[in-house]
């Protein structure tokens, strides 16, 4: 069965720092495309990073290009997000989502089949 | 801010059909797949939708998707209470290098 298993999140102050986990189990890790989705409370989804499966190739959305860091360890079946400069407006529910095709180059990573239940990142004074 | 436009909401009653759509470019719907998902009160989102128009196991025939141009549109035919969820359409958008999602779509079946 397949499991995704977001943790990490918790409150922050602004301009901190925090690292979000996706431990990963079911199937076999490393030849998965993965990406991270966020929804801020009580609005829509966002797209905010994507990884190949080998980890060579990344994607950012504007809103955190240059802020966070998507990355993985196949060995250790995780994907990881590192946030940095947190802003109030990166609140949000955290998801990590996996591509239904196995394949070693990211194509347009919108088509999930599986998805964690998420972790909540608070940015608050 | 989402590039893909939905209507904030939709309603009908059991066994009617409603529709959704998701309105884009050409850079993103234009020119790549388009995805549906339905996500229910404090859930994670579930894929209903992808290729524009095909169903993944499990998911009843009554949802169907389709695309045109720019636009894409995904029908609930004999609408169900457990139907009643937040939809969103996705697709991939080729000059943000980076996936989009709907504004979303809440469906409340009265």
């Amino acid at each position: 069965e397949v499991q995704l298993l977001e943790s990490g999140g918790g409150l922050v102050q602004p301009g901190g720092s925090l690292r979000l986990s996706c431990a990963a189990s079911g199937f076999t890790f490393g030849t998965y495309t993965m990406t991270w989705v966020r929804q801020a409370p009580g609005r829509g989804l966002e797209w905010v990073s994507a990884i190949s499966a080998g980890g060579w190739t990344t994607f950012y959305a504007d809103s955190v290009k240059g802020r966070f860091t998507i990355s993985r360890d196949n060995s250790q079946n995780t994907l990881f997000l590192h946030l940095t400069s947190l802003r109030a407006e990166d609140t949000a529910i955290y998801y990590c989502a996996k591509d239904p095709d196995p394949r070693n180059v990211v194509v347009a990573a919108t088509h999930f089949d599986y998805w964690g239940q998420g972790t909540l990142v608070t940015v608050s004074s | 801010q989402s590039v893909l436009t939905q209507p904030p909401s939709a309603s009908g009653t059991p066994g009617q059909r409603v529709t959704i759509s998701c309105s884009g470019s050409s850079s993103n719907i234009g020119s790549n797949f388009v995805y549906w998902y339905q996500q229910l009160p404090g859930m994670a989102p579930k894929l209903l939708i992808y290729r524009i128009n095909q169903r993944p196991s499990g998911v009843p025939d009554r949802f169907s998707g389709s695309k045109s141009g720019t636009s894409a549109s995904l029908a609930i035919s004999g609408l169900r209470s457990e139907d009643e969820a937040d939809y969103y359409c996705a697709a991939w958008d080729d000059n943000l290098n980076g996936g989009v999602f709907g504004t979303g779509t809440k469906v409340t079946v009265l």
